[in-house]
C-alpha cells in the first residue's frame, strides 16, 4: 500500500477526444511522475510536477498536459486522442527526490 | 535509453534464493542504483537502492560490486508472490531525477 491512488481505474475513449486522468498523493510528497506504459515495455516518463510546477518532461507532444494541486492531487490531461494512447497510465510521488511510490494506474483505451 | 542490462527472463524454485543479475557498467559516481518490480498489471512497487555499499531491508539484498559495474538483487526466500518484472534502474538520487525503465527481468516463482 503506497498510499498513492488513481482514477478512473479504466477508460474508454474514441480517437480525438480528450481525457483526464487523476492522481492523488500522500502529504508531504511534492513532488509527482507521471509515467506511460504501453503493454509489453517498461513505463515511460511523461512529466514531472514539484511544487505545481513542471520539472521535467520525456519525449511526448504538447497535447499531453498536467496540473499539481496543493493538496497533493495532480491531473494529466490529453487532447486529442489518438490510437497509440492506449496504455496504462501511472502516477507516482516522492517526498524526498530518491524513493518513488506509485499508484495503481488508469488503463486508457482509444478507440 | 535506459543504463543496465538485464536478462530478459529467470525462473527460480520456490523457497530458494532468487539472484537477479544487473550491468550498468557507465555508472556514473554519483548515481545510485534502484530495483523496482511490478507485479501484472499493478504499478511499480520500490524495493532498494544503494550507491556503493551492499544494503538489505525487510524485502531483499542488494549486492554492489567494487568498481560498480554490475549489481545483483537477491530475494532469500522467493515465494510464489514475487512472481514479477523487476526493473534494475540507475539514476542521481537527488534532484527528482525521473526513472528511466528498460524491460526488465521477469521472475517467475516455481512451485
Amino acid at each position: 500500500e503506497t498510499g498513492v491512488t488513481q482514477s478512473p481505474t479504466h477508460l474508454i475513449k474514441t480517437r480525438g477526444q480528450q481525457v483526464t486522468l487523476r492522481c492523488s498523493s500522500q502529504s508531504g510528497h511534492n513532488t509527482v511522475s507521471w509515467y506511460q506504459q504501453a503493454l509489453g515495455q517498461g513505463p515511460q516518463f511523461i512529466f514531472q510536477y514539484y511544487r505545481e510546477e513542471e520539472n521535467g518532461r520525456g519525449n511526448f507532444p504538447p497535447r499531453f498536459s498536467g496540473l499539481q494541486f496543493p493538496n497533493y492531487s495532480s491531473e494529466l490531461n490529453v487532447n486529442a486522442l489518438e490510437l497509440d494512447d492506449s496504455a496504462l497510465y501511472l502516477c507516482a510521488s516522492s517526498p524526498d527526490g530518491h524513493t518513488q511510490y506509485f499508484g495503481p494506474g488508469t488503463r486508457l483505451l482509444v478507440l | 535509453d535506459a543504463k543496465t542490462t538485464q536478462p530478459p527472463s529467470m525462473d527460480c524454485a520456490e523457497g530458494r534464493a532468487a539472484n537477479l543479475p544487473c550491468n550498468h557498467s557507465t555508472i556514473s559516481g554519483n548515481e545510485y542504483v534502484y530495483w523496482y518490480r511490478q507485479i501484472h498489471s499493478q504499478g511499480p512497487q520500490y524495493i532498494i537502492h544503494g550507491l556503493k555499499n551492499n544494503e538489505t531491508n525487510e524485502m531483499a539484498s542488494l549486492i554492489i560490486t567494487e568498481d560498480r559495474k554490475s549489481s545483483t538483487l537477491i530475494l532469500p526466500h522467493a515465494t510464489l508472490r514475487d512472481t514479477a518484472v523487476y526493473y534494475c534502474i540507475v539514476r542521481v538520487g537527488f534532484g527528482n531525477e525521473k526513472l528511466t525503465f528498460g524491460t526488465g527481468t521477469r521472475l517467475t516463482i516455481i512451485p
